[in-house]
């Protein structure tokens, strides 16, 4: 089984619609984290969370909210979806105790989102 | 401003056909160098860290090197199974968070 899951891989919605992207991981890290990627802007970051108590907001918050259900849960949502959020969007999880690689992610498969 | 830029943006390798991907960086303090592969439709994998100047890691086919200034992923003899997006990112000191460069697209023929 995949240590970082997505739902879903693919989903297709209207605007102003509300969308919940859910990620669990089975890997035990305190840390996760939601990106999204465009063509040619790379991974940006959304928002990240370091235990269920901290959420931070990342460089592209905007129009987007999450929730830290438990160590490892962690969900994205769009309120209001609109076309410009159409992406590809990840989830990552990191363990600050992992020495010596405290900062290395690792990702999950990703949800392909297309607003329209 | 703290920032990595990667090239080329995307290179074309006959199988065999040895090269290097590279990643320069601008940061005050950096703590750690990842490299990462991506397949398309598919979340980035993680390949290595590399943490100070002269540091070199190995995985198969794959050597990353590092600077003070750049950092270079060397691919000896690829094969068409190593062609991918390859993303290169830092983290620094007082921020866990990554910084990703656009990524370098690498197409093997055989």
């Amino acid at each position: 089984d995949a240590d970082v899951t997505q739902t879903p891989r693919n989903r297709i919605t209207k605007t102003g619609k509300r969308i919940m992207l859910e990620c669990s991981q089975t890997k035990g890290h305190d840390r996760m984290y939601w990106y999204r990627q465009d063509p040619g802007l790379g991974l940006r970051l959304i928002y990240y969370s370091f235990d269920v108590k901290d959420i931070n907001k990342g460089e592209i918050s905007d129009g987007y909210s999450v929730s830290r259900q438990a160590q490892a849960k962690f969900s994205l949502s769009l309120e209001s979806a609109i076309p410009n959020q159409t992406a590809l969007y990840f989830c990552a999880t990191s363990d600050p105790a992992r020495a010596p690689h405290t900062d290395t992610q690792y990702f999950g498969p990703g949800t392909r989102l297309t607003v329209l | 401003e703290d920032q990595v830029t990667q090239s080329p943006e995307a290179l074309r390798l006959q199988e065999g056909e040895s090269s290097s991907l590279n990643c320069s960086y601008t940061v005050s303090g950096l703590r750690g160098l990842f490299w990462y592969r991506q397949d398309p439709g598919k979340g980035p994998e993680f390949l290595f860290t590399l943490y100070s100047a002269g540091e070199e890691k190995e995985k198969e086919r794959l050597k990353a090197t590092l600077t003070k200034k750049e950092s270079f992923l060397h691919i000896t003899a690829p094969k068409p199974e190593d062609s991918a997006t390859y993303l290169c990112a830092f983290s620094q000191g007082g921020s866990e968070k990554l910084v990703f460069g656009k990524g370098t697209k690498l197409t093997v023929n055989p």
